[in-house]
C-alpha cells in the first residue's frame, strides 16, 4: 500500500516554462487536493477534487490546472511557470469522512528561475 | 476571509515539560478541527481531530476545543526532542467537501 505518491520530487525550471506535477493514490479516496507551502508559511489550497470529473477552485488557483479523470490521479498543470510558483507542493486524498483526516504524499519542490 | 492564527514560534521546552500551543480561528461556524505535525522537509502528518467542546486525549497529546471562544489547543505532555517539529492547525471549511485551511504553524524545539 503505497498511499499518495507524488512525482517529481525536485525540479528546476525556468520562467516560461510547464509541467505536471504527478499524484497517485492507491486508498480509493474520493476527495483529493493541491497544497503549495512557502517557507514559513502554512499550506494554502489550490485546487480539489471530490470525485472523478469533478474539481474546484481553493484559496489560490491562478497560474494552475488540474483534471481527475479516474478516482487515482490527480494532476497539477503549471502553465508558463513564474518565480512566484517557487515552492513545495503537497498533494493529499481523503475518505468522505470528515474525522479521517488527509494523506498526504512527500511533497514537489518546485524552482522556477 | 477565513483565518487560522497561530504563534509561530519557536516555542522552547525541556525535555519532560508539557507544551503548549495553540490556535484561533476566525469562522465562527467552524466546526472540525485538526492539528498535524511535520518534520523539516516532510510532509504534515495527523495528530488529532477533535468537534466537540472540551478535551479529547490520545497518548501524550491532549487536543482541547473551545468554540464559544474560537480557540482550539494542543498539549504534548512528557515532551521528547523528538517532538521537535512544527506543528499545523487546521479548520474545516466547505461543508462536505472536507477542505481544510491551515494556520501558519508553531516551530517546537523541545531541549534535551
Amino acid at each position: 500500500n503505497a498511499g499518495v505518491t507524488q512525482t517529481p520530487k525536485f525540479r528546476i525550471l525556468k520562467i516560461g516554462q510547464s509541467m505536471t506535477l504527478q499524484c497517485t493514490q492507491d486508498m480509493n479516496h474520493n476527495y483529493m487536493y493541491w497544497y503549495r507551502q512557502d517557507p514559513g508559511m502554512g499550506l494554502k489550497l489550490i485546487y480539489y477534487s471530490v470525485g472523478a470529473g469533478i474539481t474546484d477552485k481553493g484559496e489560490v488557483p491562478n497560474g494552475y490546472n488540474v483534471s481527475r479523470s479516474t478516482t487515482e490521479d490527480f494532476p497539477l498543470r503549471l502553465e508558463l511557470a513564474a518565480p512566484s510558483q517557487t515552492s513545495v507542493y503537497f498533494c493529499a486524498s481523503s475518505y468522505w469522512r470528515v474525522d479521517s483526516g488527509y494523506t498526504f504524499g512527500s511533497g514537489t519542490r518546485l524552482t522556477v528561475v | 476571509q477565513k483565518e487560522v492564527e497561530q504563534n509561530s514560534g519557536p516555542l522552547s521546552v525541556p525535555e519532560g515539560a508539557i507544551a503548549s500551543l495553540n490556535c484561533t480561528y476566525s469562522d465562527r461556524g467552524s466546526q472540525s478541527f485538526f492539528w498535524y505535525r511535520q518534520y523539516s522537509g516532510k510532509s504534515p502528518e495527523l495528530i488529532m481531530f477533535i468537534y466537540s467542546n472540551g478535551d479529547k486525549e490520545d497518548g501524550r497529546f491532549t487536543a482541547q476545543l473551545n468554540k464559544a471562544s474560537q480557540y482550539v489547543s494542543l498539549l504534548i505532555r512528557d515532551s521528547q526532542p523528538s517532538d521537535s517539529a512544527t506543528y499545523l492547525c487546521a479548520v474545516v471549511i466547505g461543508g462536505a467537501t472536507n477542505k481544510l485551511i491551515f494556520g501558519t504553524g508553531t516551530l517546537l524545539a523541545v531541549q534535551p
